[in-house]
């Protein structure tokens, strides 16, 4: 079946450092990939998307390519915040009906 | 517009009891899913819709059921309450047909079963 391996945290990173967050995934045909961002007692919501291969998504500084050679999905930044504080999912959907299969998840915390 | 709620944010739940988690989405979306969060374990779909009157179980559905009777509205039953559904609760919606398509999450219900 499909699934999603993303790192794990906690990653702690000073104001200003680069950030990457490694995802990659197993998945029958081509998947859509994303990455979902949860704010603390918040819900999760939609980072960035990449639909096919070599497609580069990005938001808020942040980016990620979709290498289908490496089924990859890594998220990067090149300059955090504070506020970048969080938790960010990896997720990939394979079917018509929408699902998510997510990562497990990684803890970002950014110290001022 | 307020999105995609979920009622209640918080509950405790004594092991065999019952209880039903509503979210409500007022975009007018087909599709509608609830997942429960766990440390370690990402979101994992316990049920979803894709549209009235109908459901179809997920990854993680057993000990659980649903309803979507009218089309702004998800509802998820415990029956008889187990430790293990101890888990953070998500709802989500989603429009029509699917694949790229932004799902929206409410804010989550945190449910304890002692």
């Amino acid at each position: 079946g499909n699934s999603v391996t993303q790192m794990e945290g906690p990653v702690t990173l000073s104001e200003e450092a680069f950030l990457t967050i490694n995802c990659t995934y197993t998945a029958t045909g081509y998947p859509s990939l994303f990455w979902y961002v949860q704010y603390p007692g918040e819900g999760l919501q939609l980072l960035l998307k990449a639909t096919k291969a070599d497609d580069k998504g990005s938001n808020k500084g942040f980016e990620a390519t979709y290498r289908k050679e490496t089924t990859s999905f890594h998220l990067e930044k090149g300059s955090v915040q504070v506020s970048d504080s969080a938790v960010y999912f990896c997720a990939l959907s394979a079917d018509s009906w929408g699902k998510l299969q997510f990562g497990a998840g990684t803890q970002v915390v950014v110290t001022p | 517009n307020a999105g995609v709620t979920q009622t209640p944010k918080f509950r405790v739940l004594k092991t065999g009891q019952s209880m039903t988690l509503l979210c409500a989405q007022d975009m007018n979306h087909e599709y509608m899913y609830w997942y429960r969060q766990d440390p370690g374990m990402g979101l994992r779909l316990i049920h979803y819709s894709v549209g009235e009157g109908t459901t179809a179980k997920g990854e993680v559905p057993d000990g659980y059921n649903v309803s979507r009777l009218k089309k702004q509205n998800f509802l998820l039953g415990l029956e008889s309450a187990a430790p293990s559904q101890t888990s953070v609760y998500f709802c989500a919606s989603n429009r029509e047909l699917a694949v790229t398509y932004e799902q929206y999450f409410g804010p989550g219900t945190r449910l304890t079963v002692t």
